[in-house]
């Protein structure tokens, strides 16, 4: 069976570009969550949506970054303008439900950098 | 706030048993969980422990003391491929986690 699947896996920009990252959950999860991990601030959840609509995005550092997910086999995460600060690993991650212990499926993540 | 504290580096040798602790403080949560993350890799679920008590998966065991606000990851018959970083997170009631800050395990020969 096919995990969650990342794209780009590399990505090389300068900073001001906007950046689109792109998740494809494994097919029947209902949850989805977007994290970034850096060497400082470990593992941080971004957003996390359920059935296509987002439930907390508490984590989203400033408004130059936004998430979607328009239906159930697709989400985006976006930075625009992006900063040399916003180089990081992104994982995207699904799970089958909402349920407290199900197993999050992380993909191989975007290793981003931002010149 | 939540918060989760882990020793942020521990060394054993193949063969051995290492224990990886895990200490917290939060107002609320359902279980705590382990994730173990290879060196450029992503992270993949080890265990969960929703109650008080030892749950034992294969070569892996995880603890949890919800009186202690402490938990444990054990693994036992340390192999080289064991060598990755595990972290502990807390889990919500909507499925959101939060994560330690990870622990670097070396196994050396």
């Amino acid at each position: 069976d096919a995990g969650v699947i990342q794209s780009p896996r590399h990505e090389v920009t300068e900073m001001g570009q906007e950046v689109t990252l792109r998740c494809k959950p494994i097919s029947g999860h209902n949850s989805l969550f977007w994290y970034r991990q850096t060497m400082m601030r470990g593992l941080e959840l971004l957003i996390y949506f359920n059935n296509n609509v987002p439930i907390d995005d508490s984590g989203m550092p400033e408004d130059r970054f936004s998430a979607k997910m328009p239906n159930a086999s697709f989400s985006t995460l976006k930075i625009q303008p992006s900063e040399p600060r916003d180089s990081a690993v992104y994982f995207c991650a699904s799970s089958l439900n909402r349920q407290p212990g199900q197993p999050q499926h992380f993909g191989d993540g975007t290793r981003l950098s931002i010149l | 706030g939540q918060s989760l504290e882990q020793p942020s580096e521990v060394t054993a040798v193949e063969g051995a048993i290492v224990q990886i602790n895990c200490t917290y403080q939060t107002s609320g949560f359902y279980g705590l969980s382990w994730y173990q993350q290879h060196d450029g890799g992503a992270p993949t679920f080890l265990s969960y422990n929703a109650l008080d008590g030892l749950e034992e998966t294969g070569r892996f065991s995880s603890f949890l003391s919800r009186s202690d606000s402490y938990g444990y990851l054990l693994l036992q018959e340390l192999q080289m491929k064991d060598s990755a970083s595990y972290f502990c997170s807390l889990s919500g009631n909507t499925g959101k986690l939060i994560f330690g800050q990870g622990t670097t395990l070396q196994v050396k020969p």
